[in-house]
């Protein structure tokens, strides 16, 4: 089964540091990407990122640029979201998701969809 | 303010029709197909349509989708209280090498 890992909960403190997870199982994890999405309390879903495991390309949504840093390793098949200064507005639940990439031969060219996702981790920052 | 543009509410009898509309751009919906969402409060996010109109395993034919032009809808025949949901499109973008989102369809079953 192809299944999504992602790390517990966090309770931080403004101006502190986070890293948390996502896991891949149940496929070639280094040849998919993985996208990172927020979702802040009562609100909508907003793309963070994304990440090729299998060489670390990474592509960041102008919203979260120099905000966060996505990386892999793909030698325990893990993507990692992370922020070096967490501020309240870091509030928020945050998804990874596995990028299914197709040919499509209608227009010539790729298409793509988010086939499974996590079950997203909370992050909570109050001081 | 998303890029997609979906109305924040619809609702509907058991048993009716609802549709939901998405309205994108040439470097979004123009180029790329449009796939739907459905999210219960305090879950993920389940891919409901990709490709437009393909439903994966499992999901019910009575969710069906499709896209003309810049613009795309998911249709629910014979609706359900367990349809009760939040509904999103996306699709990939040209401009920013990733996904845009919707701002989500809230579904009520009245």
């Amino acid at each position: 089964e192809v299944q999504l890992v992602q790390s517990g909960a966090e309770v931080k403190k403004p101006g502190e540091s986070l890293k948390i997870s996502c896991q891949g199982s149940g496929y070639n994890f280094i040849s998919y990407w993985i996208v990172w999405v927020r979702q802040m309390p009562g609100k909508g879903l907003e793309w963070m990122g994304i990440i090729y495991p299998g060489d670390s390309a990474t592509t960041y949504s102008p919203s979260f640029q120099g905000q966060v840093t996505i990386s892999a390793d793909k030698s325990i098949s893990t993507s990692y979201l992370q922020w070096s200064s967490l501020k309240a507005s870091d509030t928020a639940m945050y998804y990874c998701a596995r990028r299914y990439d197709y040919y499509d031969s209608s227009v010539d060219g790729n298409q793509y969809y988010m086939d499974v996702w996590g079950k997203g981790t909370t992050v909570t920052v109050s001081s | 303010q998303s890029v997609l543009t979906q109305p924040p509410s619809a609702s509907g009898t058991p048993g009716q029709r609802v549709t939901i509309s998405c309205s994108g751009s040439s470097s979004n919906i123009g180029t790329y197909s449009v796939n739907w969402y459905q999210q219960f409060p305090g879950m993920a996010p389940k891919l409901l349509i990709y490709n437009n109109n393909q439903r994966p395993s499992g999901v019910p034919d009575r969710f069906s989708g499709s896209k003309s032009g810049t613009s795309a809808s998911l249709a629910i025949r014979g609706l359900q209280s367990e349809d009760e949901a939040k509904y999103y499109c996306v699709a990939w973008d040209d401009s920013l090498r990733g996904p845009v989102f919707g701002g989500g369809t809230k579904v009520t079953v009245l």
